[in-house]
């Protein structure tokens, strides 16, 4: 079966600290590849998206990552956190046969950065 | 304003009274989900429709009825609630028109059941 799994499950830092969140996936085919960042109470938004071309991709609020095939991964990467950005991060894997219908989520990790 | 809408976003019942959490979105998209958010289990696919009268079963489907009749509303029916079902959920719209089939959530629905 399909799965996500990230590294970590509670993430703490203090500010100015650089982050780096693993995700590995288990599907053998083409993926379209997503992290959401969920603030305290609010819903899902969208940091960045792979879908091809350069593995290395930008998303907003300083966050990056790299898609590396051979290794099935997706890291999520940030080189200098602030306090506004502790939430809970989602990796996501879209196999793109099933384009838009699923999207299979990691556990999350949450992110905690102290001032 | 492009938007994924929920209704209710707070519900506390009690178990066997039916509810429906309605869902709608206004970017005129194709495919419409719903996930739950557990803690320490990420979100899990519930069902999934790819255009209207099309509907297909995720990953949890167990205790959950869906119908789409209207391409925009896609809403999350609930027969015979029970405990086990408390949770957050989020419905999501995307579309084949979208190159990266990005899905657009909602402000999630905080169910309690009773």
């Amino acid at each position: 079966a399909q799965s996500v799994s990230q590294h970590n499950h509670h993430v703490i830092l203090s500010e100015a600290a650089s982050l780096e969140l693993g995700c590995n996936y288990s599907y053998g085919g083409t993926v379209n590849l997503f992290w959401y960042v969920q603030y305290p109470g609010q819903h899902l938004q969208l940091l960045l998206k792979y879908f091809s071309g350069d593995p290395l991709v930008k998303g907003i609020k300083g966050f990056e990552a790299e898609f590396i095939k051979s290794k099935f991964s997706f890291n999520l990467r940030k080189p200098s956190v602030q306090w506004s950005d502790t939430a809970e991060y989602f990796c996501a894997v879209n196999p793109a046969n099933q384009a838009g219908t699923a999207l299979i989520f990691g556990k999350g990790t949450t992110l905690s950065v102290s001032s | 304003e492009a938007q994924v809408t929920q209704n209710p976003r707070y519900l506390i019942t009690v178990t066997g009274k039916k509810l429906t959490v309605t869902c709608s979105q206004n970017m005129n998209h194709e495919y419409m989900s719903w996930y739950r958010q557990d803690p320490g289990l990420g979100l899990r696919q519930i069902y999934y429709s790819m255009n209207v009268e099309v509907t297909d079963k995720g990953d949890v489907p167990e205790g959950y009825k869906v119908s789409r009749k209207e391409k925009r509303n896609f809403p999350l029916i609930l027969e015979s609630p029970s405990p086990n079902q408390t949770s957050l959920y989020f419905c999501a719209s995307s579309s084949p028109r979208l190159a990266t089939y990005e899905q657009y959530f909602g402000p999630g629905t905080r169910l309690t059941v009773t």
